[in-house]
């Protein structure tokens, strides 16, 4: 079975710096998504960004870009110019290309953003 | 606003009691995901449904169940309600099979006292 990791339950970043999230995952596929969900206190779930597993270039979407390292089974988000609109929590996601659209979902990094 | 409708968005139960979550996906979506996110288990796939039938199932109990109507509305009723049933349920919506993506409703917010 997958299963997504996300080792930093909590991150701290400067308003304007730079921050980097880490996920990891496990799995036997060779074809399958990846995602980035930003959890505000609002609690909706807002797709930040995602990644096919058969593209080598990495996604990029304005301030927030990944680091799909496939071989390592890595998938880190990095967010630049942090905005105080950036604290959230942030969920790594996991879908497979062959089966159900189910996703599976890291544990979570709440982000907090210092002015 | 997503475009995906969650009603109610807060509930509190008593234990033992039986709540119906409503969804209303994204206009023209076709399939519809309910997710259940607790302090324990995190965010966890509880079933999906496709144009009104049942197309997989998660970690969902016997004490849950879903339906998708002609509509495309879904409802998820939870019987026999637990205090560990405490939750956010969530709502989901794509426009069909294979699609990558999709979008998240509010939430529902269920306390069980």
């Amino acid at each position: 079975a997958q299963t997504v990791t996300q080792s930093q339950p909590e991150m701290s970043v400067q308003e304007a710096e730079t921050v980097t999230l880490s996920c990891t995952y496990d799995t036997s596929e060779s074809d399958y998504y990846l995602f980035w969900y930003k959890q505000p206190p609002s609690r909706q779930m807002i797709l930040v960004i995602r990644q096919e597993a058969y593209k080598q270039q990495n996604a990029t979407e304005n301030r927030f870009s990944v680091n799909f390292q496939k071989a390592a089974k890595s998938f880190s988000l990095k967010i630049s110019d942090s905005q105080l609109g950036d604290a959230a929590m942030y969920f790594c996601a996991y879908r497979s290309a062959r089966a159900t659209n189910k996703l599976i979902f890291g544990t979570g990094t709440l982000l907090a953003v210092q002015p | 606003d997503s475009g995906v409708t969650q009603t109610p968005k807060h509930l509190i139960t008593a234990t033992g009691q039986r709540v119906t979550l409503r969804c209303s996906p994204r206009s023209g979506d076709l399939s519809v995901y309910w997710y259940q996110q607790s302090l324990d288990q995190g965010l966890q796939f509880l079933i999906q449904y496709y144009n009104g039938e049942e197309r997989a199932k998660g970690n969902i109990l016997e004490r849950f169940s879903a339906q998708q109507f002609p509509d495309l509305h879904s409802e998820l009723n939870l019987s026999s309600l637990e205090l560990g049933d405490s939750a956010l349920y969530f709502c989901a919506s794509s426009p069909r099979q294979g699609v990558v993506g999709y979008t998240f409703g509010s939430g529902t917010r269920l306390t069980v006292v």
